[in-house]
């Protein structure tokens, strides 16, 4: 079976520090992958998204950027953070090559003080 | 550009009661249209997902539809239980976009035992 990990649970950064959040996916070949972040009060807004390794789609200009090193592995990041990116940070997968069912992972809380 | 939009906004019933929630999108070239729960502090769980050529989908005391051509979809819940407490997101997929959702709002749902 599929399983979706996202970690750190939750993440307390100063401002102007970096980050990386990482997401990895089991079971399946090829997903496509996807970023989104939840902010307090807000809808949830998709950052980016990657058909494949290397392939990358950035939905919203912003301070963040998304890396897809290997198949199942999908990074996001930041050279420095703003308090503006506070927020929750959701990782998702649908199977690739289709328009199905996305799959998401626990989230990661990310306070910028 | 799409837009979804969910009412209410938040939702509080006596348990037992059927209840009907509502999510509208401006453009009807949807690909499909998903309805997803999450928990407080928590990812999202797919419930039901409806392809555009479908009219609704049915899981348990779920029932999900679908009408494109009014640009409306309805989550209906059936004898309404605490444990349905959470906060009920749609969504739909876009075509030709790598599987990109965009979200509504939500509806915070509330079941009072």
């Amino acid at each position: 079976s599929q399983t979706i990990h996202q970690w750190p649970a939750t993440l307390v950064q100063p401002v102007g520090s970096p980050l990386s959040l990482e997401c990895t996916v089991e079971g399946t070949s090829n997903p496509n992958l996807y970023w989104y972040r939840q902010a307090a009060g807000r809808g949830l807004q998709l950052l980016f998204y990657s058909v494949g390794i290397g392939q990358i789609s950035s939905e919203v200009p912003q301070n963040l950027s998304a890396s897809r090193p290997q198949d199942r592995q999908f990074i996001l990041s930041s050279k420095k953070l703003l308090l503006s990116d506070s927020g929750f940070y959701l990782c998702a997968w649908s199977v690739g090559g289709g328009l199905n069912i996305q799959y998401f992972g626990a989230g990661t809380r990310l306070s910028v003080l | 550009k799409q837009e979804v939009t969910q009412i209410p906004a938040a939702l509080s019933v006596p348990e037992g009661e059927n209840l009907v929630l509502n999510c509208s999108f401006t453009d009807s070239a949807i690909y499909n249209l998903q309805w997803f729960r999450q928990d407080p502090g928590k990812g999202l769980t797919s419930l039901l997902l409806i392809q555009s050529s479908q009219r609704e989908q049915t899981s348990g005391r779920l029932n999900a539809s679908l009408d494109k051509s009014s640009g409306r979809s309805t989550l209906y819940i059936a004898a309404s239980q605490p444990g349905d407490s959470a906060t009920y997101l749609c969504a739909v997929g876009l075509y030709n976009q790598g599987g990109k959702l965009i979200f509504g709002q939500g509806t915070e749902l509330s079941v009072k035992p």
